[in-house]
């Protein structure tokens, strides 16, 4: 079955530290990519994606995520985080052809500590 | 654009009653996805529509649970009768679908107690 995994189920940084938060699908075949942010008591709003091209996508926010076809990865990083950034975050993975159903990992949840 | 419009935002009723929850996808939107959240299982697909048509609903925890799309622009998602064990956050979701891409766009959510 495919799968999506996100290894850290918390990560706790201080204030302008740089951040990664790891995800890695099961599959290789075509994908469209996906990280999602969700505020405490919020629905999830779309942060970035990937459909296709650069494998380096990016936020308005200053998160970035980078496609790794190879090691089927798609991990979320930013340099310098701030308060405001605490909250979870999930990666989602749509297989083409799987009827735009996306599969979501367990979500992380980034606290970031003064 | 409003985004995804889901109403109540909190229900809290007891066991056994009938409970309606109610989404307005983003208009122009194909798809809409049912899901539901909580802290021992995460988030969880329920069921999802293309065009109205239900596509998927095996993520329906019983019988007790059902989804109708009567037209483009509304959703509703009944459990009858409730129990404790469905108290959780449920998010609709829309996407283009066909139309433009895979992306999903959340609601802000209803939040179930059945007490």
């Amino acid at each position: 079955a495919q799968s999506v995994t996100q290894l850290d189920s918390q990560v706790p940084v201080f204030e302008e530290a740089p951040v990664e938060l790891r995800c890695n699908y099961s599959s290789s075949v075509s994908v469209y990519l996906f990280w999602y942010v969700q505020y405490p008591n919020q629905g999830l709003q779309l942060l970035l994606k990937y459909l296709s091209g650069s494998t380096l996508v990016e936020s308005i926010n200053g998160f970035e995520a980078e496609f790794n076809k190879s090691q089927t990865s798609f991990h979320l990083r930013k340099p310098s985080v701030h308060i405001s950034d605490t909250a979870e975050y999930f990666c989602a993975v749509n297989w083409r052809g799987s009827n735009y159903k996306l599969t979501f990992g367990k979500g992380t949840l980034l606290t970031v500590n003064p | 654009d409003a985004g995804v419009i889901q109403s109540p935002r909190h229900e809290v009723t007891e066991m056994g009653q009938e409970v309606t929850l109610r989404c307005k996808p983003i208009s122009g939107h194909n798809s809409l996805f049912w899901y539901r959240q909580t802290m021992m299982r995460g988030l969880e697909l329920l069921i999802y529509f293309n065009n109205n048509v239900p596509i998927d609903d095996s993520g329906m925890p019983e019988d007790r649970f059902s989804a109708k799309m009567p037209n483009a622009s509304f959703s509703t998602l009944k459990i009858q009768p409730s129990e404790p064990r469905d108290s959780a956050v449920y998010f609709c979701a829309s996407g283009p679908g066909l139309a433009g891409g895979p992306e999903q766009y959340f609601g802000p959510g209803t939040r179930l107690t059945v007490t």
